[in-house]
């Protein structure tokens, strides 16, 4: 079975700091795609990047990216110029293609601070 | 209406009532999802849907019963729920071969006392 572990459960930075979330997961198979989504208070989850991984390049969106290394198993979220309203819970998933079930990791909470 | 939603975003029960959630996805999807969500808890997937048919229990209480009379609506029935059941229940959709991306509601946010 797939497991996906983030080891913080909560992260604070300064306003326009980068910030980095960990997530690493467990599979035999080859073939699979990752997520990050993003979870706002009181507000709907929202996926904010996603990787296939049979794809080496790591995927890119604005000011988000995501350090995939896959023999390592590991699929980090860098965030640059952090914003305010990127305060959010941010839950790291794992799917198999073909499959529709999600893994997801048990959240890191994010404050960015003014 | 866009995306998915879900009524009520808020409900407030007793141990003995019978209440439903409703999940409506606008988004031409053929799979529908609930999962679970407590603090301090991954989320935890209920039911899976594909085509109306129900796919996945991941050993859910009788308690909740779900249903899905088509592609674009799914219910979950409740009963006789306990106050362990309190946390926020949020559907899913997905498009089948679409490489596994849900597309969340806002959630109802249940308390049951």
């Amino acid at each position: 079975a797939q497991t996906v572990t983030q080891s913080q459960p909560e992260m604070s930075v300064q306003e326009a700091e980068t910030v980095t979330l960990s997530c690493t997961y467990d599979t035999s198979e080859n073939n699979y795609y990752l997520f990050w989504y993003k979870q706002p208070p009181s507000r709907q989850m929202i996926l904010v990047i996603r990787q296939e991984a049979y794809k080496q390049q790591n995927a890119t969106e604005n000011r988000f990216s995501v350090n995939f290394q896959k023999a390592a198993k590991s699929f980090s979220l860098k965030i640059s110029d952090s914003q305010l309203g990127d305060t959010a819970m941010y839950f790291c998933a794992f799917g198999l293609q073909g499959a529709q079930k999600l893994v997801f990791g048990q959240g890191t909470r994010l404050t960015i601070n003014p | 209406e866009t995306g998915v939603t879900q009524t009520p975003r808020h409900l407030v029960m007793g141990m003995t009532n019978k209440k439903s959630l409703k999940c409506e996805q606008h988004l031409g999807h053929n799979a529908m999802y609930w999962y679970k969500q407590s603090a301090k808890k991954p989320l935890e997937l209920m039911f899976v849907y594909n085509f109306k048919e129900q796919t996945e229990n991941n050993s859910v209480p009788s308690r909740f019963s779900p249903e899905c009379p088509n592609s674009s609506h799914l219910f979950l029935h409740l009963h006789t729920l306990q106050p362990e059941d309190s946390a926020l229940y949020l559907c899913a959709s997905s498009y089948l071969g679409q490489g596994g991306e849900q597309f969340f509601g806002p959630g109802t946010r249940l308390t049951v006392l």
